[in-house]
């Protein structure tokens, strides 16, 4: 059974720091992988998806990385900005599940 | 905006009451989905809709009673609920679940309390 951990649990960071979000899971075989963010009360918007024969993926400032041999990807952000202050999900898809198995997260708060 | 809207917001039931959540999303998209959020734990996914066929229960009471008319719409049917169902209802769709690339947008969700 796929289980999807995410650390740390909340982190706070000044602006302009780069930082590193990361998640682990239990179960290599997996689809693809993906982060998403959620602000307080919203829905989850997708930020970066990582099919599993890739090794990365970028988008602006943030970058994705995917080690499945380890079961850890990580999620790079440059330059934080207040703006960045959400919560971050990491979600694994199994190989022939076709459904996402959801981290608990990770609350950032980017101070100006 | 991201082409998933849900209604209500917010609601607040009795544990005798009856009402429903909405989901519309004007993406195109074939499949839907509804997940719940509760405190501190990670989301679950609840129920999935492909082409308005259901392909999956994840073992959820039968207190909670998906519809899916078209694949435009998805609906949550809640019955005799328990305190403990008071979560953030949130729905997703996405164009093809099998597809490596396929990416969900998700609604702003239901807060639901159940009083």
């Amino acid at each position: 059974k796929q289980e999807v951990t995410q650390i740390p649990a909340a982190l706070s960071v000044p602006e302009g720091e780069n930082l590193v979000l990361n998640c682990s899971f239990t179960d290599s075989a997996i689809y693809n992988l993906q982060w998403f963010r959620q602000d307080p009360g919203k829905g989850l918007t997708s930020l970066l998806l990582i099919q599993s024969s890739q090794r990365e993926q970028t988008s602006g400032r943030l970058n994705a990385s995917l080690d499945k041999s380890s079961g850890r990807s990580t999620l790079y952000i440059a330059a934080s900005q207040p703006g960045d202050s959400a919560t971050y999900l990491c979600a694994v898809m199994s190989s022939g599940t076709y459904k996402y198995i959801f981290g608990t997260g990770t609350r950032l708060k980017v101070l100006a | 905006e991201t082409g998933v809207t849900q209604t209500p917001r917010h609601l607040v039931m009795g544990m005798t009451n009856k009402k429903s959540l909405k989901c519309e999303q004007h993406l195109g998209h074939n499949a839907m989905y509804w997940y719940k959020q509760s405190a501190k734990k990670p989301l679950e996914l609840m129920f999935v809709y492909n082409f308005k066929e259901q392909t999956e229960n994840n073992s959820v009471p039968s207190r909670f009673s998906p519809e899916c008319p078209n694949s435009s719409h998805l609906f949550l049917h809640l019955h005799t609920l328990q305190p403990e169902d008071s979560a953030l209802y949130l729905c997703a769709s996405s164009q093809e679940p099998a597809a490596s690339t396929d990416t969900q947008y998700f609604g702003p969700g239901t807060r639901l309390t159940v009083l």
